[in-house]
């Protein structure tokens, strides 16, 4: 079974506007993080934002949020305010296990493009 | 922020030779590092953990003895891709987890394109 599930291969946002990246997963852990990255054309994996699963808040950075739903297992990735330069792959991440056997697994990811 | 290096960027080599990658971090020590596969427009594809002193723990599916994972300090991990062929041809990165709970940095990558 897929423990990261991103049901969205594609998106398309226009400028300015806000967007939401799907994302649900699967652990019995009781302790897990969620991670949301950002990968340009370039390669290099770009940190977005961070949710603990025992975090009562959602987490927010800037323009992203996290929007999480711990009982139905998910952690929507919210991008407010669109700029041309978030056009790029997204992909979702957990973190399991305990210390000296996690994991980070990863979604499949979701292409976004920006239209101006 | 933690940086986390990775060498060479790219290689391209004939087949049946063997490619090491190196996984450095450099500002700070890491117990646990992770290698990636990604095939273009794909996701990443967890090949295995490596643990600092002991042996790697590879996923389900990825050949121990062809993608031999070494972690001999805090701050180095290397993957050797040993008789590489075509089908090995992909993108290889690292990670490496941090102190906290949100810390994962990644390398940059290496493309290797096997000929």
């Amino acid at each position: 079974a897929q423990k990261i599930t991103q049901t969205q291969p594609g998106m398309f946002v226009q400028e300015k506007e806000a967007v939401t990246l799907d994302c649900t997963y699967d652990t019995s852990d009781p302790s897990y993080g969620l991670f949301w990255y950002k990968q340009p054309s370039s390669g290099e994996m770009i940190f977005l934002i961070y949710q603990g699963s025992y975090d009562q808040q959602n987490a927010t950075e800037g323009r992203y949020s996290l929007n999480f739903q711990k009982a139905r297992k998910s952690a929507n990735l919210v991008i407010s305010a669109s700029q041309l330069g978030d056009s790029a792959m997204y992909f979702c991440a957990m973190r399991e296990g305990i210390e000296g056997y996690q994991k980070v697994t990863f979604g499949t990811g979701t292409k976004l493009q920006v239209i101006p | 922020g933690a940086v986390v290096s990775q060498h060479p960027s790219w290689v391209i080599c004939k087949s049946g030779t063997s490619v090491k990658i190196e996984c450095r971090s450099l500002d700070f020590q890491a117990t646990t590092m992770f290698w990636y596969r990604q095939f273009p427009k794909q996701s990443l594809m967890l090949m295995a953990t490596s643990n600092e002193g002991s042996k790697a723990t590879y996923e389900q599916g990825v050949e121990k003895d062809k993608f031999l994972i070494n972690h001999a300090s805090l701050t180095l991990s290397t993957l050797t891709v040993t008789s590489a062929h075509p089908e090995d041809s992909s993108f290889y990165i690292c990670s490496a987890l941090g102190l906290f709970l949100d810390e994962q940095f990644f390398g940059p990558g290496t493309r290797l394109t096997v000929l």
